[in-house]
């Protein structure tokens, strides 16, 4: 079946752009995560929506972050004025419900999306 | 401080031979450690998850310790192959209390096998 999709796979922006990437996790899956990735490193998390409540967004480094997961489904995360410490791999996973009632879910990660800001 | 440490350096092991992959941390109690395989341009693809209460776990090649005293994660590719070139990625699973897991991962080990 198809798995997690994320849009762009990547993207070039100019210092001060405001950019959008956008997360298709697996049909049907109640938790949504993501995550950023940076050269050399593990993923870090970001934030966490449960169906369209966004439960943790303790990791978004900055207010210049936000995501969003209106009807429940497809996430987008934003960047606004971004600067080039930005740049990253941002990764999607998704996980089946019913979430944290089996304590060995695992999470299912899309592509990621490359940004490199100029 | 917390931190999950991974071996750093590259491991390169030769085709049929045992690959052997640390995970230490400090300052954490992980109720889970998931093992994650990632390759270029891709994300990571979930392997192995152990419980704080098993010491080890096998599937298939492979096979994960866990000891919750030493704070250390074993991740172990038997008869290893060229195909399990790969990054291998540690994660503590994490604040379960909320009812999600939230996944802290280490930077990381690079593994390659050669014929």
């Amino acid at each position: 079946g198809a798995g997690v999709s994320q849009s762009p796979r990547y993207k070039v922006a100019k210092r001060g752009q405001d950019v959008a990437l956008r997360c298709d996790p697996i049909s049907g899956h109640v938790s949504l995560f993501w995550y950023q990735q940076a050269l050399g490193q593990g993923p870090e998390f970001l934030t966490y929506f449960q169906n369209e409540a966004q439960l943790d967004k303790s990791g978004l480094p900055s207010d210049r972050f936000f995501a969003e997961r209106p009807e429940g489904s497809v996430s987008t995360l934003k960047i606004q004025r971004t600067q080039q410490e930005d740049s990253a791999v941002y990764l999607c996973a998704s996980s089946p419900p019913p979430y944290g009632t089996f304590l060995e879910d695992t999470q299912y990660f899309g592509p990621g999306t490359r940004l490199t800001v100029l | 401080s917390q931190k999950i440490e991974q071996n750093s350096e590259a491991l390169n092991i030769q085709e049929g031979k045992t690959a052997t992959l640390t995970c230490n941390y400090t300052n954490y109690s992980p109720a889970y450690l998931q093992w994650y395989r990632q390759d270029p341009g891709r994300g990571p693809v979930f392997l192995l998850l152990i419980r704080e209460n098993e010491k080890e776990k096998r599937k298939e090649r492979l096979k994960v310790t866990f000891d919750t005293t030493l704070k250390q994660s074993l991740f172990h590719i038997t008869a290893s192959q060229p195909a399990d070139s790969a990054t291998y990625l540690c994660a503590l699973d994490l604040d379960f209390s909320g009812g999600y897991n939230k996944l802290i991962f280490g930077a990381g080990t690079r593994l390659a096998v050669h014929p």
